[in-house]
């Protein structure tokens, strides 16, 4: 069993949609990462959280330390949001090394 | 501020042949990390530089690899002699040091995709 785990694997939404994101891990953890990548594209930082919640746009990460558990939220979601994203956590004494989850394939059709 | 640049995005060799991918990181970044892909798995750790050092290689698959910091710019990563079980998209990301230790957000490069033959 990987010591992150990412649900579902993949997604597939109208325009318009509110999506979620689950990311849950069985390991401490000093932070946890959202990243996407576009079909092509390279893997961009959406998100690294420690504790609580973050929003960007129309994203929104949540934390659970207690519940080792994650989750990425997208309002509204768009043709443009179809991408991998992907779960990554840093133990804490990893000194940054990142360990990933398999990634969640998104599309959105308009 | 330029990103982080991998060379070549795409390389194809045969199997035995010797492959060196580079990464250059952002300016000022003292982290560099190497990550792998195959096919079908999840994004794996190879092994981490702090300034030229070493500070992590547990991830690294076997002794035909081998990677290099010099100066504490950009990173190579040599694998000699290729085996088809290496083909994957390799990634170099870096970061800061931040205030928090090494807990700063890392900035990915676009990618190495090795095919070995």
């Amino acid at each position: 069993k990987n010591e992150v785990e990412q649900s579902p694997q993949n997604l597939t939404a109208q325009e318009g949609e509110f999506i979620t994101i689950n990311c849950s891990y069985s390991v401490g953890i000093s932070a946890l990462h959202w990243l996407q990548q576009h079909p092509g594209g390279g893997i961009v930082s959406l998100f690294m959280l420690s504790s609580g919640k973050k929003k960007h746009g129309r994203l929104i990460a949540t934390i659970n330390i207690q519940e080792k558990h994650s989750s990425l939220h997208i309002t509204a979601s768009h043709p443009r949001d179809s991408a991998v994203y992907i779960c990554a956590v840093m133990r804490g004494t990893s000194y940054g090394k990142l360990t990933f989850g398999q990634g969640t394939i998104l599309t959105v059709h308009p | 501020e330029a990103g982080v640049t991998q060379f070549p995005s795409h390389s194809v060799i045969e199997k035995g042949q010797t492959v060196t991918l580079r990464c250059d990181p952002i300016s000022g970044h003292d982290n560099l990390y190497w990550y792998r892909r195959v096919m079908g798995k999840e994004i794996k750790f190879l092994l981490h530089f702090v300034k030229e050092s070493k500070q992590d290689e547990s991830g690294m698959p076997n002794n035909r690899f081998l990677a290099e910091r010099t100066g504490g710019t950009y990173s190579t990563l040599k694998v000699q002699p290729a085996e088809l079980e290496d083909s994957g998209v390799y990634f170099c990301a870096s970061s800061q040091v931040g205030l928090a230790g090494y807990t700063d957000t890392q900035y990915f490069g676009p990618g190495t995709r090795l095919t070995v033959l």
